[in-house]
């Protein structure tokens, strides 16, 4: 069974509008939540996070809102930009298993930014 | 600047053939994971490591073992590579007490013909 799911493979935005990626989970232990971009034939690299005592935190053009009751966060990008165009991974992490800093990843939105 | 680096980009080998890929950080991270990414199925945890010597399996391990006899170190082992270990094998590394971000290799494309 899928613990961190991202329903949409791929989303396609107008350079300089916002890009919001979605991401939901199942598992109430999660109390970290991180979000990966990912170009062809690299690493992941981090973007950006939040912790399950926060509901929104801000880094640049980066926002990540967190809806506990729902089990639901989101990333948004204002405004979008054409090197933004790579994969979106969401990862959280909890002390499930007894192990809190494994992290268990959804599997990824594809974005493309257009000029 | 945290560096993580796989021995190899890009590898050929054939079936049966036992593979080893190395994963070095140079931050002092005490946990170091590996994972292998396919399309459509995201990151997958194959193995991770919380100290030297120490080993976990993760959601898919069948098939690999690791080995991690230095703490900077951490190596994955296909002993006998079948095609559908064909993958792009990404390794990371993090400090301990988490949650943290785990910072990640570069990755190997493996093809096993």
């Amino acid at each position: 069974d899928q613990q961190v799911k991202q329903n949409s493979p791929s989303l396609s935005v107008q350079e300089g509008r916002i890009s919001i990626l979605n991401c939901d989970y199942t598992n109430s232990m999660f109390d970290y939540f991180l979000w990966y971009k990912k170009y062809p034939a690299e690493g992941p690299t981090f973007l950006i996070s939040i912790s399950s005592i926060k509901d929104k935190n801000e880094d640049g053009r980066f926002t990540v809102f967190l809806n506990k009751s729902a089990k639901h966060l989101s990333l948004h990008i204002v405004p979008s930009q054409p090197g933004d165009s790579a994969v979106y991974f969401c990862a959280a992490s909890g002390k499930s298993g007894g192990s809190n800093y494994k992290l268990t990843f959804g599997k990824g939105t594809l974005l493309t930014v257009n000029p | 600047d945290v560096k993580v680096t796989q021995s190899s980009r890009y590898l050929v080998k054939r079936t049966g053939e036992k593979v080893f890929l190395e994963c070095v950080q140079d931050m002092d991270h005490e946990n170091m994971f590996w994972y292998r990414q396919d399309p459509g199925l995201g990151l997958r945890l194959i193995y991770f490591s919380y100290d030297v010597k120490m080993k976990e399996k993760g959601d898919i391990p069948e098939g690999y073992s690791v080995s991690r006899e230095k703490k900077e170190r951490f190596s994955l082992i296909l002993e006998s590579a079948s095609t559908n270990q064909t993958s792009m094998y990404l390794c990371a590394s993090s400090t301990a007490g988490g949650p943290v971000e785990q910072y990640f290799g570069p990755g190997t494309r493996l093809t096993v013909t």
